[in-house]
């Protein structure tokens, strides 16, 4: 399967700022995600990223908060933006292999807001 | 509103003996199943794929899928403390142009040496 970097791999932020979320896949893919896993809870999908068009947000997820862009096959990167400690969660990022096939996940991202 | 439920646990069994993951989901349409683990501060790691009724082994898992009950299990044989984890049953959804993955809550499973 693909190998899916992530970066930063965790950070601790301050109220009111924005962070920009980078994931880099080795071989071209068309769908990517990104996934919320808040703690102590499963995943929830905030949208899926085509290249070349806007991404699909899910219902509870918008783009001004959380702005996505996929300017190629191997890479996409979410921003948390005006960040609140609400929003204190891991953020992952998947690809998946086709449709009616399983995603793959990078390493996540953990995200502290002070 | 689609839904993918699990036995809520958390689940505990002596190393040796089988663990059973039980998952339930709404939408009658879905094809494709799999199981995921994740470790604490780990990411969910893909263990079983399955997209037909039965039974499909591989090494010490079972995953079993009833498409007529909506119901896809799990099976740890021998379980041993390293399967110590959260199991997430995820539902594959087909769109118009796009797959939607929808992960249950997650098991908890806790193997006593």
């Amino acid at each position: 399967s693909a190998v899916i970097s992530q970066k930063p791999s965790r950070d601790i932020c301050q109220r009111g700022t924005s962070l920009t979320i980078q994931c880099q896949v080795d071989s071209q893919v068309t769908m990517m995600f990104w996934y919320r896993q808040q703690p102590g809870q499963s995943l929830t999908l905030i949208a899926t990223a085509n290249q070349g068009s806007e991404a699909t947000y899910e219902s509870g997820f918008v783009i001004d908060k959380f702005p996505i862009s996929r300017p190629n096959l191997t890479f996409s990167t979410l921003t948390v933006s005006n960040m609140s400690p609400e929003d204190s969660s891991i953020y992952l990022c998947s690809v998946g292999e086709g449709r009616n096939q399983p995603q793959h996940f990078g390493d996540g991202t953990r995200l502290s807001i002070l | 509103q689609k839904e993918v439920e699990q036995n809520s646990g958390p689940l505990s069994v002596p190393e040796g003996a089988i663990a059973s993951l039980n998952c339930t989901y709404s939408d009658r349409g879905s094809q494709s199943f799999f199981w995921y683990r994740q470790y604490s501060g780990k990411s969910p790691e893909l263990i079983m794929s399955i997209y037909s009724n039965g039974d499909k082994e591989d090494g010490r898992f079972t995953a079993q899928l009833n498409k007529a009950s909506q119901y896809v299990s799990l099976l740890i044989r021998d379980s041993q403390p390293s399967d110590s984890a959260t199991y997430l049953c995820a539902v594959n959804y087909m769109g118009t142009s796009y797959d939607k993955v929808i992960f249950g809550p997650g098991t908890s499973l806790s193997v006593i040496p």
